[in-house]
């Protein structure tokens, strides 16, 4: 089984100032971990992915992530939040190497005070 | 990169009604196709996985009777929301395999169901 938890339903940061939206995951198989934005009313856009290669990796518009097998975690992270970054994230984890459905955690609304 | 495309993107139908939505892999074969559905501001919950030729899975809790799916193609799904009820009303969203080994899938743009 798997599962993902979202730690933080939303989280408020400051233009320009870094980002952190935890995610913690759960499975019993080697795991593909996914961050998908979403903005309002729109579909979803990939940022990055973790499938057994390097642990740190870096995604688009600046987002990284890291994946710690000790800890169970992928937190998404950027070094400095722009305005358009305010979206719905979503933390995904699926079975590697598996033609599975992905499995969401509930989502982190971020939102980026000028 | 491969797309895969959704029709109609927004929706409204008065309760009672059968609405289908399409879901197409535009430049890739899809043997399996996923249906999502999300409630607005609540997470993308799984609702059936779609097999080419052969009958749909459906998740505990969803219908399949009302949930109708049909993967007659490759290239195609189509999800029938039979007798739709405003609590029908939310966001439809497919996905397909890359068929890379990480599982990476492809969603569509998402359909916008409203039963008045």
């Amino acid at each position: 089984a798997q599962s993902v938890t979202q730690l933080d339903s939303h989280v408020s940061v400051s233009e320009g100032t870094p980002v952190l939206l935890r995610c913690n995951y759960s499975s019993s198989y080697s795991p593909s971990l996914f961050w998908y934005v979403q903005h309002p009313n729109k579909g979803l856009q990939l940022l990055l992915k973790y499938t057994s290669a390097a642990t740190l990796v870096k995604g688009i518009n600046g987002f990284e992530a890291e994946f710690k097998k000790s800890e169970t975690s992928f937190h998404l992270t950027k070094p400095s939040a722009h305005m358009s970054d305010a979206a719905e994230y979503f933390c995904v984890v699926t079975h590697y190497s598996g033609n599975t459905p992905l499995v969401f955690g509930k989502g982190t609304r971020l939102s980026v005070i000028a | 990169g491969a797309v895969v495309s959704q029709h109609p993107s927004r929706v409204i139908c008065k309760s009672g009604t059968s609405v289908k939505i399409e879901c197409r892999s535009l430049d890739f074969q899809a043997t399996t196709m996923f249906w999502y559905r999300q409630f607005p501001k609540q997470s993308l919950m799984l609702m059936a996985t779609s097999n080419e030729g052969s009958k749909a899975t459906y998740e505990q809790g969803v219908e399949k009777d009302k949930f109708l799916i049909n993967h007659a193609s490759l290239t195609l799904s189509t999800l029938t929301v039979t007798s739709a009820h405003p609590e029908d009303s939310s966001f439809y969203i497919c996905s397909a395999p890359t068929g890379t080994r990480d599982n990476e899938q492809f969603f569509g743009p998402g359909t916008r169901l409203t039963v008045l």
